[in-house]
């Protein structure tokens, strides 16, 4: 199966800063037959099944603030919210749907600082 | 409006059977390119890919757990099965059932999930 590694595994950070979150895979997940990278992000805060916020990498889901951007090809990947808000706080999961296999990272835990 | 919803029983015993039915509107499995996967997430930790069915029937299980998992699907009632043999405290977790889309490129579907249910939490206890 492929690995998904996700950094840091927390982070605290002040309203309105950045904040990045970071996806390695064991495996390159860019199909060349469709130059598209197979990977998504899921927001989950507590209490509530995940959410859909960017698939293919870097295309946000309908209805996600743009201040949440996806980037990166090949095996590494970054989550980026430009301006963190508070009900950014949530553990954020990478998942790679490349494989027959699905899998995730072990999540990184968002908070405000 | 997509959405799905788990049941199941809140507590099984080690070494029985559970059952978890999700049943779903919105979406028909009897459409091209659908998919329905059921995922765990043991208490604090992280989420685990189990099984998933396709509209076709075509089915897919966890290496890891592959002998103890059967999915099936009821297209006429909405409705996606999960069973899960051999019940042990490991295994207690909330276990979600999710509809996968699909864009369909060179002839082939690729699916990512796109839409969860809200989880029903199953305690492996005597």
């Amino acid at each position: 199966d492929i690995v998904m590694t996700q950094s840091p595994d927390s982070l605290a950070v002040s309203l309105g800063e950045r904040v990045t979150i970071n996806c390695k895979s064991s495996q390159s997940i860019l199909s060349s037959s469709t130059n598209k990278n197979s990977l998504g992000w899921y927001q989950q805060k507590p209490g509530q099944p995940p959410k859909l916020l960017i698939y293919w990498a870097s295309t946000r889901e309908s209805g996600v603030p743009d201040r949440f951007s996806g980037s990166g090809s090949g095996t590494d990947f970054t989550l980026t919210i430009s301006s963190l808000q508070a009900e950014d706080v949530a553990v954020y999961y990478c998942q790679q749907y490349y494989s027959t296999f699905w899998t995730f990272g072990q999540g990184t835990k968002v908070e405000i600082k | 409006q997509v959405t799905l919803k788990e049941s199941g029983p809140a507590l099984v015993e080690p070494t029985q059977t559970l059952t978890l039915t999700c049943t779903f509107s919105g979406f028909s499995l009897n459409t091209n390119g659908m998919r329905v996967s059921w995922i765990r997430q043991p208490p604090g930790k992280a989420l685990e890919w189990l099984a998933r069915i396709d509209w076709d029937d075509e089915k897919l299980y966890s290496t890891s757990l592959k002998t103890r998992l059967t999915i099936s699907k009821d297209t006429s009632k909405n409705q996606v099965v999960l069973t899960m043999t051999n019940m042990d405290p490991v295994d207690t977790a909330t276990y979600y059932c999710a509809r996968a889309r699909s864009e369909k490129m060179l002839n082939y579907y690729y699916y990512y999930i796109d839409v969860w249910g809200k989880g029903t939490m199953v305690t492996v206890s005597s």
